[in-house]
């Protein structure tokens, strides 16, 4: 039962343009949302995050938007540099537990 | 000066042998933990200590065991392997961050069992 989902598993987008990464979840029960990035042979390193009472948060190019009605999450890198190419990973917490639920990831190519 | 640091980066080993993992974080952080990403690409959560204490075991198999002799150090020891152990184990340590616990990640241990 896959909690947090990442339908896409991969994206390509041109230099300079926005990339949106989706992020679906079940659990009405998640209070943070995380957003992390991997390159290969590397651990995912944390990019932004976002409570669940909040819809929007920013940080530079990285934008965050939570939609708690239609359980949807998405990560809005504006604009997009080759240096973006990664593996995308969003997390939930569960506010029970405090354990982290990650999705599979989406795999971003951003094309120069 | 790696955050999180693990050893080994990559084992291949024998089904039923023993094997452990060590990893070490100089963040001063109080959690660490360890966690599985399998074929299928899922990161699951497996342990999570704070200040030496187990607060986080999943249902994994007791042939693994997380031992913490310190705070900064959570090591992995997993006995007689099976074929389907065989996965990229990450070590992390976490913060407060605005409410939430952030992890900061290893660079992974890619166990191959053969």
């Amino acid at each position: 039962d896959q909690q947090v989902k990442q339908n896409s598993p991969s994206l390509s987008v041109q230099e300079g343009r926005i990339s949106i990464l989706n992020c679906d979840y079940t659990n009405s029960m998640f209070d943070y949302f995380l957003w992390y990035k991997k390159y290969p042979a590397e651990g995912p390193t944390f990019l932004i995050s976002i409570s669940s009472i909040k819809d929007k948060n920013e940080d530079g190019r990285f934008t965050v938007f939570l939609n708690k009605s239609a359980k949807h999450l998405s990560l809005h890198i504006v604009p997009s540099q080759p240096g973006d190419s990664a593996v995308y990973f969003c997390a939930a917490r569960d506010s029970g537990t405090y354990k982290y639920i990650f999705g599979t990831g989406t795999r971003l190519k951003v094309l120069a | 000066d790696t955050a999180v640091s693990q050893t080994p980066k990559y084992l291949v080993t024998q089904m039923g042998n023993d094997k452990s993992i060590k990893c070490e974080q100089n963040l001063g952080h109080d959690t660490m933990y360890w966690y599985k990403q399998d074929s299928k690409k899922f990161l699951k959560i497996m342990f999570s200590y704070n200040n030496k204490e187990l607060i986080i075991n999943e249902t994994v198999p007791n042939r693994f065991s997380p031992k913490s002799p310190d705070k900064a150090h959570l090591n992995l020891h997993i006995n007689s392997l099976e074929l389907g152990d065989s996965a990229v184990y990450f070590c992390a340590s976490s913060q407060v961050i605005s409410g939430a616990n952030v992890l900061t990640f290893g660079a992974g241990s890619r166990l191959t069992v053969l």
